[in-house]
């Protein structure tokens, strides 16, 4: 079936630094969706992609969407404590299809 | 505007009862979906439903089954609860079957602890 690996699955930085994370598939998707969540709370979507090759920010998160259809990456710039949580891809491959989701690549940011 | 909400925030329950978890989607939002998120891993697909249809189902045993109302609210009922049914339970709605640009947006959830 259709399964998402994320990598890296952790990540320590220190504030201000820039983070990049990314996320595969043996599968096409038709979209690409970045969550993130924080303790006791559902995640959050912080990016949609909806074509290969597009490329889209929120603030100081920039995501795109592979070519190949089948990876999609996150960056985050000049992290702050903020930051810290879970972050996971998800992706769907036809308009009926199932929201998958990755493992999810924990994020942890020092002072 | 409310956004997703579930209830109950917390549950805990005995091996072999019964549980129903309930979701008000965003107004205006057609299309519920179920997840469990067990700790440590990300969000597995149980159920979606839209305009009171089943639309797709994951891979879960026939103990877990899920409706909606024509208010667009949604259940999800577990029967013969297991240990291993411990999970964070998420719903999420969106305004069609596909993911629009209003996103797939998740309640909070229910924190369900079988003992």
């Amino acid at each position: 079936g259709q399964q998402l690996n994320q990598s890296p699955q952790s990540m320590f930085i220190q504030e201000g630094e820039d983070v990049s994370m990314n996320c595969t598939s043996s599968s096409i998707f038709n979209t690409w969706l970045w969550y993130k969540q924080e303790p006791g709370e559902g995640p959050v979507l912080l990016i949609a992609l909806y074509k290969a090759g597009e490329l889209t920010s929120n603030g100081r998160l920039t995501a795109q969407f592979g070519i190949t259809r089948k990876d999609s990456f996150l960056n985050i710039s000049a992290s702050i404590p903020s930051d810290v949580g879970i972050y996971f891809c998800a992706g769907r491959g036809t308009s009926y299809d199932k929201v998958i989701f990755g493992p999810g690549t924990s994020l942890s940011v020092i002072p | 505007d409310a956004g997703v909400t579930q209830s109950p925030t917390h549950l805990i329950k005995t091996r072999g009862q019964q549980v129903t978890l309930r979701c008000s989607p965003i107004s205006g939002h057609k299309s519920v979906s179920w997840y469990q998120q067990v700790l440590g891993q990300g969000p597995q697909f149980i159920f979606q439903y839209y305009e009171k249809e089943e639309r797709g189902r994951g891979n879960f045993p026939d103990r877990f089954s899920a409706r909606q109302f024509p208010n667009y609210s949604s259940e999800l009922n577990v029967n013969a609860l297991l240990l291993g049914d411990s999970a964070l339970y998420l719903c999420a709605s969106s305004s069609k079957t596909s993911v629009g640009k209003d996103g797939y947006t998740f309640g909070s959830g229910t924190r369900l602890t079988v003992v």
